[in-house]
């Protein structure tokens, strides 16, 4: 299986701040990774796909990037709405698997 | 609006049984291929299985942890698929989402999840 590795688990914040959540593969998958957010008591949201390819309608602030192992995510400017738990995907193999996740924290 | 509603979660004994449903609208669901990720108190996401579509002969994917125990089904025309759970254990307890796949197979869109508790 393909471990995926995000750092770091727990990050705090201000709003404004610029944030980097990084994740890496235990094998190269091209660039077949998503980002989602998670927040409590609200669906999973997908972000990015392709590892850079921003969902419709997310807001441009976010951005992501990397290829083969090693991928970042980017909140250019922290927004309230941003405090949530954000986690990487590898969807190059079978079984499809998550990072641990990062929970951005006030 | 596209969505997917989960239902079907409940409280069941170890050993026990469960059968879950997604149901869709608002896309053609029978060109799409359904995942199911579950989140345990406190845990991170967990992809769960894959349910294919016609075109790929409805075949299945499921992860280590469930395989032998979970079967994946669906009916295209009531738009829905099915997460039938055999022998179930306490670690299977969790909030099951249901989301369509986008793409290569990502998670595009996903539901508001159904909780499962095995517990004695």
């Amino acid at each position: 299986d393909i471990q995926m590795t995000q750092s770091p688990s727990t990050l705090s914040a201000s709003v404004g701040d610029r944030l980097t959540i990084t994740c890496r593969a235990s094998e190269n998958i091209i660039t077949y990774l998503a980002w989602y957010q998670v927040r409590p008591g609200k669906a999973p949201k997908a972000l990015i796909h392709k590892a850079s390819t921003l969902e419709s309608g997310v807001p441009s602030r976010f951005s992501g990037s990397g290829s083969g192992t090693e991928f970042t995510l980017t909140i250019s400017s922290l927004q309230p709405d941003d405090f949530a738990s954000y986690y990487c995907q590898q969807y190059n193999s079978y079984p499809l698997t998550f990072g641990g996740g990062t929970k951005v924290e006030i | 609006e596209v969505q997917v509603v989960e239902s079907g979660g409940g409280l069941v004994q170890p050993g026990g049984s469960l059968r879950l449903s997604c149901t869709a609208s608002g896309f053609t669901f029978s060109d799409r291929l359904v995942d199911w990720v579950r989140q345990a108190p406190g845990k991170g996401l967990e992809w769960v299985g894959r349910s294919r579509n016609k075109i790929s002969s409805y075949t299945t994917e499921y992860a280590a942890s469930v395989k032998g125990r979970f079967t994946l089904s669906r009916d295209d025309s009531k738009n829905s698929v099915y997460l039938q759970m055999n022998s179930l254990k306490t670690d299977d307890t969790a909030v099951y989402y249901c989301t369509r796949t986008g793409g290569a197979g990502y998670s595009d869109v996903w539901g508001q999840g159904t909780t499962v508790t095995v517990s004695s």
